[in-house]
């Protein structure tokens, strides 16, 4: 069955920087977009980046743009985000999903927090 | 950019008929995905494309879109159907996947 696990989260100061992963298992990663999404704790979804299947193609948010990138390795089925430059209020659980006629498949996501 | 607007909240009684508005500027020209999240778990798709079921997901789910606002229909609702509801597109003029802000389902 369909698979996606995100690890790399933790306790980062502000200024600080992670890297995010998504291992994915049960599909064929390299014919799927993939996407990030984070929720802030008692908000809503936000959505923060898309790859496309062959990683030519991405969007970032404008909230992460600059800030964050995201990245994919096919050899490996896995998803990476790379968050620079850490605020306070990037806190949040961040979870990646699977492209397949709205976001058909998630993980479980990761806790970020972002603190002094 | 790209708005959607979702009602904060809903409470129904079992049995009665839950519809979730998400609004947007002529949103019946995109597609609209519809997911429940329960606490503490991950979101889980319920409507895509508008109208269409993931399999797993029941009958009593439905969608529509057309004019400036998309709904999501849950009939003969459930104890079980407690959750969070968000809407969402793609909107092509900016590039961004955008989410309504998610309406609470409260059931009586």
């Amino acid at each position: 069955q369909v698979q996606l696990v995100e690890s790399g989260g933790g306790l980062v100061k502000p200024g600080g920087s992670l890297r995010l992963s998504c291992a994915t298992s049960g599909f064929t990663f390299s014919d799927y977009y993939m996407t990030w999404i984070r929720q802030a704790p008692g908000k809503g979804l936000e959505w923060l980046a898309y790859i496309s299947n062959s990683g030519n193609t991405i969007y970032y948010a404008d909230s992460v743009k600059g800030r964050f990138t995201i990245s994919r390795d096919d050899s490996k089925n896995s998803m990476y985000l790379q968050m620079n430059s850490l605020r306070v209020e990037d806190t949040a659980v961040y979870y990646c999903a699977r492209d397949g006629g709205g976001f058909t498949h998630w993980g479980h996501g990761t806790l970020v927090t972002v603190s002094s | 950019s790209y708005v959607l607007a979702q009602p904060p909240s809903v409470s129904l009684a079992p049995g009665t008929t839950a519809r979730f508005t998400c609004g947007g500027d002529n949103i019946g020209t995109k597609s609209v995905h519809w997911y429940q999240q329960k606490p503490g778990q991950a979101p889980v798709l319920v409507i895509y494309y508008d109208t269409d079921r993931p399999s797993g997901i029941p009958e009593r789910f439905s969608g529509s879109n057309s004019g400036n606002t998309a709904t999501l229909t849950i009939s003969r609702v459930e104890a079980g159907d407690e959750a969070d509801y968000y809407c969402q597109v793609w909107d092509s003029s900016s590039e961004h996947v955008v989410f309504g802000g998610g309406t609470k389902l409260t059931v009586l």
